[in-house]
């Protein structure tokens, strides 16, 4: 099946700094991504579209200049939590829409701000 | 974006017994897909049901979809340890776009 991968798997930052994660569609090529946050116990909460060559679609209530995402390939998308704070700490998991109608899901990225 | 609802938030049973979850949605949508989610780790799809289904069989999971009333339910019958999970529904609308349930912890008691 289609596999996306997500990195790094876990990441520890101090406040104020900038964390990029990637989610990459590994055997398959994904016009759209879409990036979720996760909170404990918790559902997915969906962040933004990321269509390859545009700008990404923020959901309301998400910041698009904390959020950074950039679709630069039919593979690759990139989210940026700038300046991060410890509020940012979350489950950011994405996932991948090839030619079929069933999203690929990413294994996740576990992001704790200190 | 709106949520859906799941009941029950989470459910305990013994191996060999029956599970089901039930979602409802809000909105209008092309198609109902069930993800389970182990502890920490990503989604991994089940089944998707599209709207003009209204039943579907897959192993031993069945996925009921009734659009009038805006629900879905998921069975995994003669479960095992290894089904204990979180279980979500979402629903898909435009554009690809899923909105997710709150989700039913399952915990499967050897």
């Amino acid at each position: 099946g289609a596999v996306v991968s997500q990195h790094p798997s876990r990441v520890i930052c101090k406040s104020g700094t900038s964390v990029k994660i990637e989610c990459r569609s590994l055997d398959f090529q994904a016009t759209t991504m879409f990036w979720y946050r996760q909170f404990p116990k918790k559902s997915l909460m969906l962040m933004a579209t990321s269509n390859e060559g545009s700008k990404a679609t923020y959901e309301q209530g998400v910041e698009k200049d904390k959020f950074l995402i950039n679709h630069a390939s039919l593979t690759l998308s990139t989210l940026t939590v700038t300046s991060a704070h410890p509020e940012d700490s979350s489950f950011y998991i994405c996932s991948a829409v090839g030619s079929w109608e069933t999203q690929y899901f990413g294994p996740g990225t576990r992001l704790l701000v200190l | 974006s709106q949520q859906g609802e799941e009941d029950p938030q989470a459910l305990s049973i013994q191996e060999g017994e029956n599970a089901t979850m039930n979602c409802s949605y809000k909105t209008s949508i092309n198609n109902l897909q069930w993800y389970r989610q182990n502890s920490g780790r990503g989604l991994v799809h089940l089944i998707l049901i599209r709207s003009n289904e209204r039943e579907k069989h897959s192993g031993r999971l069945r996925v009921t979809l009734d659009t009038s009333k805006k629900s879905s339910s998921l069975l995994i019958t003669a479960s095992r340890a290894a089904d204990t999970a979180s279980y979500f529904c979402a629903g898909e609308t435009s554009g690809s776009r899923l909105t997710f349930g709150e989700g039913t912890q399952l915990t499967v008691n050897p």
